[in-house]
């Protein structure tokens, strides 16, 4: 699986858009980008995931590059329960179920 | 709610004791992970289950056992238990055994003194 690497840390105002970066240059091309989170000592939590096209759900935007050797996370309008971890995980997506989590990025979403 | 459910919330134990954590998936789904997070290592995979038979093996002790039952729950059994092993344990399901979409319980937080 492609190695990832995402900032420590970021902060965010509340209702603003926060846009978590990830870069995974070394992913190949049937390597999925996934994205989860986790509040506080609670379970992860699965955001999304995607292989090349942007992806939109009721939780977050995912972009792409075109090369794909990065992609954004994006919450378009954060809350202060969107405080976390959130983890950028790139794994083949029809090998093997095992989720290898990297060190994440903690958002702080400040009032 | 993940539906993902895991028994106890809360279990503190004494060194060199045995104790089993209990996982029950979401409905219909037929596999199940377990990880361990612990302050210096973080997440790591220990151990999947799809349908009752063991998938793929991680970072796992070979002091600390599973197993899927019929009804699809799960136990993860820790034995001789030393300090280091206290850490949140994690059950995660999903429907495929390849997929990456996993569904995380509660958690267990296991403290060993």
């Amino acid at each position: 699986d492609a190695k990832t690497t995402q900032p420590p840390s970021m902060d965010c105002a509340e209702g603003r858009a926060a846009n978590l970066p990830c870069n995974h240059s070394t992913i190949s091309g049937n390597e999925y980008v996934y994205w989860y989170r986790q509040i506080h000592s609670q379970g992860p939590q699965y955001i999304i995931h995607g292989l090349k096209n942007n992806e939109t759900n009721e939780m977050a935007s995912l972009i792409i590059t075109e090369d794909r050797k990065s992609s954004t996370l994006i919450l378009p309008h954060a809350t202060l329960r969107d405080t976390a971890v959130y983890y950028c995980i790139v794994r083949v997506g029809n090998q093997g179920g095992k989720l290898i989590f990297g060190q994440g990025t903690e958002l702080s979403v400040k009032p | 709610d993940s539906g993902v459910t895991q028994t106890p919330k809360h279990l503190i134990t004494a060194t060199g004791q045995r104790v089993t954590l209990r996982c029950s998936p979401r409905s219909g789904d037929l596999s199940v992970y377990w990880y361990q997070q612990s302050l210096d290592q973080g997440l790591q995979f220990l151990i999947q289950y799809y349908n009752g038979e063991e998938r793929a093996k991680g970072n796992i002790l070979e002091r600390f056992s599973a197993q899927q039952f019929p009804d699809l729950h799960s136990e993860l059994n820790l034995s001789s238990l030393e300090l280091g092993d206290s850490a949140l344990y994690f059950c995660a399901s999903a429907f495929s055994p390849l997929g990456g979409e996993q569904y995380f319980g509660p958690g267990t937080r296991l403290t060993v003194t």
